[in-house]
C-alpha cells in the first residue's frame, strides 16, 4: 500500500519569505496527489491536486506544486508567505479509492 | 458548494457509553469515509463507504463500527468509548475518486 511522508513537522517562516514543503510517496505508477489545508478552526479544504499532465500544478492563494515523478515527491511552493498562511499542511495519495494523507506540517508565518 | 456536516463540534462522553457521530453531505457522493485526526499522526482512516449499506475497514477500525442506511447520511459509532478514543473526527464524502470534501470536524472527549 502507498505510504506519504511529510518530512517538516513543524516549519516557522516570517511573511514574505519563500515556502517549500516536502512530500513523498512511497511507490510509481500512476498516481493522484493532493495537498490539503487546515486553517485553525476551519475545514481541511483542498489547496491544490495533480491527476495527470503538467506536472506544475496551480492552487488556490498563490500555492503551488511540482510532481517529479523520478523523485517520488509533490512538493507544495508559495514564493511568498503571508501571515493568513498559517495553517497545517497535509500531502496525500490516492490508493484505489481511499486517500492516504501525512503526518502533517504545521506552518507559522510571523509579521 | 459541496456541504458535509457533522452532528456535533464538541462532544464530551464518558467511559463506556455509546457513542454516535452523524454526517450528512449534499452532493450525492457515491463515497463517504471517517477519519480521526491526532497531533503528529495525520489523518488516519477508521472505516469508508462506497455505497448504501456497504461498509469497507481502513487502517484503524478496531472499537468503531458505521452505518450507512442513506446514500446522504454516513454514521460512525463507538460501541463502548474509551480514552483512548479521546479525538478530532472528521467526515469526508467524494464522487467516486475524485477529491474529498470535509466535514468542520466533531471533537470527542471520552471522561
Amino acid at each position: 500500500a502507498q505510504s506519504v511522508s511529510q518530512h517538516n513537522h513543524h516549519v516557522i517562516l516570517s511573511e514574505a519569505a519563500s515556502l517549500e514543503l516536502g512530500c513523498n510517496y512511497s511507490y510509481g505508477g500512476t498516481v493522484n496527489l493532493f495537498w490539503y489545508v487546515q486553517y485553525p478552526g476551519q475545514h481541511l479544504q483542498l489547496l491544490l491536486k495533480y491527476f495527470s499532465g503538467d506536472p506544475l500544478v496551480k492552487g488556490i492563494k498563490g500555492f503551488e506544486a511540482e510532481f517529479i515523478k523520478s523523485k517520488f515527491s509533490f512538493n507544495l511552493r508559495k514564493p511568498s508567505v503571508q501571515w493568513s498562511d498559517t495553517a497545517e499542511y497535509f500531502c496525500a495519495v490516492k490508493d484505489t479509492d481511499k486517500l492516504i494523507f501525512g503526518t502533517g506540517t504545521r506552518l507559522q508565518v510571523f509579521p | 458548494d459541496v456541504k458535509v456536516t457533522q452532528s456535533s463540534r464538541y462532544l464530551v462522553k464518558r467511559t463506556g457509553e455509546k457513542v454516535f457521530l452523524e454526517c450528512v453531505q449534499d452532493m450525492d457522493h457515491e463515497n463517504m469515509f471517517w477519519y480521526r485526526q491526532d497531533p503528529g499522526l495525520g489523518l488516519r482512516l477508521i472505516y469508508f463507504s462506497y455505497d448504501v449499506k456497504m461498509k469497507e475497514k481502513g487502517d484503524i477500525p478496531e472499537g468503531y463500527s458505521v452505518s450507512r442506511e442513506k446514500k446522504e447520511r454516513f454514521s460512525l459509532i463507538l460501541e463502548s468509548a474509551s480514552t483512548n478514543q479521546t479525538s478530532m473526527y472528521l467526515c469526508a464524502s467524494s464522487l467516486y475518486s475524485s477529491e474529498q470534501y470535509f466535514g468542520p470536524g466533531t471533537r470527542l472527549t471520552v471522561t
